[in-house]
Formats: C-alpha cells, sequence, structure tokens
C-alpha cells in the first residue's frame, strides 16, 4: 500500500517568515495529494491540493509543489500569520478514493 | 446547512461496554471513512464506505465494526471497549467523483 513520509514533525518560524512542509510518497499510482490543517480541538480542512498532471499550484499565501518522478510534494506558506499556527498533513490517493496521510506538522508561527 | 455531524462529542466508558459512535451527513455524498487519530496527531484510516451495503477495513486493523444500511448514517461499534481503543475517531465523506474529504468535528473517547 501507499507509505506517506512528512517533514518535520514540529517547524517554528516568526511571523512574516515563510515555511516549508516537505512530503514523499511511495505508490507511484498517487494521483491526488492534498494538504489539510488542523487547528487545536478542530476538525481537518482542506486547503490546498494537486493532482498528478499539474507541477505547482498557489493560492495567495499558500503554493504546493509536486515531483512526479521523485515521488514528493511541498507545501509553502508565505508571510505567515499567528492563525497559521496549526497542524498540517499531507496526503496522497489514488483512483480508489482512499487518502494515506503523513503524520503531520505542528507549525507555530511566533508573533 | 450540509455538514457531517458526530456524537457524542466526548465519551468516557469503562472497559467491556458497548459503544456506538454516531455519524451522519447532509452533503449527499457516497463514501464515508472513519479515522483514528493518535495523540501524536497522526490519521490512521479504520473503515470506509462506498455506498449502502458497501464497507471495508482500512489500513490499520481495528476491533471497530461498522454498517452503512442508509447513505447518510455511518455508524461505528465496539463490542467491548478496552483502555487501547482511548483515541479521537473522525468521521469523513466525499462526493463520488472526488477526493476531496469533509471531516466531521470528532469524538473523543476515553476508555477506562
Amino acid at each position: 500500500g501507499e507509505n506517506v513520509e512528512q517533514h518535520p514533525s514540529t517547524l517554528s518560524v516568526q511571523e512574516g517568515d515563510s515555511a516549508v512542509i516537505k512530503c514523499t510518497y511511495s505508490d507511484s499510482a498517487s494521483n491526488y495529494f492534498p494538504w489539510y490543517k488542523q487547528e487545536l480541538g478542530k476538525r481537518p480542512q482542506l486547503i490546498i491540493d494537486i493532482r498528478s498532471n499539474v507541477g505547482e499550484k498557489k493560492d495567495q499565501r499558500i503554493a504546493v509543489t509536486l515531483n512526479k518522478t521523485a515521488k514528493h510534494f511541498s507545501l509553502h506558506i508565505t508571510e505567515t500569520q499567528p492563525e497559521d499556527s496549526a497542524v498540517y498533513f499531507c496526503a496522497a490517493g489514488g483512483s480508489n478514493y482512499k487518502l494515506t496521510f503523513g503524520k503531520g506538522t505542528l507549525l507555530t508561527v511566533n508573533p | 446547512e450540509a455538514d457531517i455531524y458526530q456524537t457524542p462529542r466526548y465519551l468516557v466508558i469503562g472497559t467491556g461496554k458497548k459503544i456506538t459512535l454516531e455519524c451522519s451527513q447532509t452533503m449527499g455524498h457516497d463514501k464515508m471513512y472513519w479515522y483514528q487519530q493518535d495523540p501524536g496527531m497522526e490519521l490512521h484510516l479504520i473503515h470506509y464506505s462506498y455506498g449502502v451495503n458497501s464497507t471495508e477495513k482500512g489500513d490499520l486493523s481495528s476491533e471497530s465494526t461498522v454498517s452503512r444500511i442508509r447513505t447518510e448514517h455511518f455508524p461505528l461499534t465496539l463490542e467491548s471497549a478496552r483502555p487501547s481503543h482511548t483515541s479521537q475517531y473522525l468521521c469523513a465523506s466525499s462526493a463520488t467523483s472526488a477526493e476531496k474529504l469533509f471531516f466531521g468535528s470528532g469524538t473523543q473517547l476515553s476508555v477506562l
């Protein structure tokens, strides 16, 4: 089955700095790569996703890049704000609509 | 408002009790999932369903069972709860032709 590795497990940045979280996956059949944000005590929510036919996708301050050859994808957050503090999960999935999640990254943005 | 609902939000029970965690969605989605989230944050798929009368075990072995008699309802049952079942249980759903998951607020289960 699919295996998703996520790094780092914790990340602390100063407000205004950029944050990068990286994931690798094992199954070359995976073609869908979402990122979820989970604030403390709340449900995970999708923030951005990318499909295998696209190399990069951007939505305001967040962007995701995908390298299918190397089987890795990354989340980039620019101009971080305190409200960006949360746990971020990457995931990989294929045509069976099952997602395998990474272990999560706790991002702390210090004012 | 279309949403996915889980009850109870918190549950503390004794060892050996039978419990059912409820999950209902008004999103009109065919696919539903149960994830177990451990204190270290990781999400593990324990059950999923692609439609009525369809249920499958996920990647993480679980002693729980599920049923899908109605499209909108996907309850999870533990016949005999044990302390190792202490965890947060998240229900999710997705549309027929899409992978985007919508999560419920979760049930935090504590077995004493």
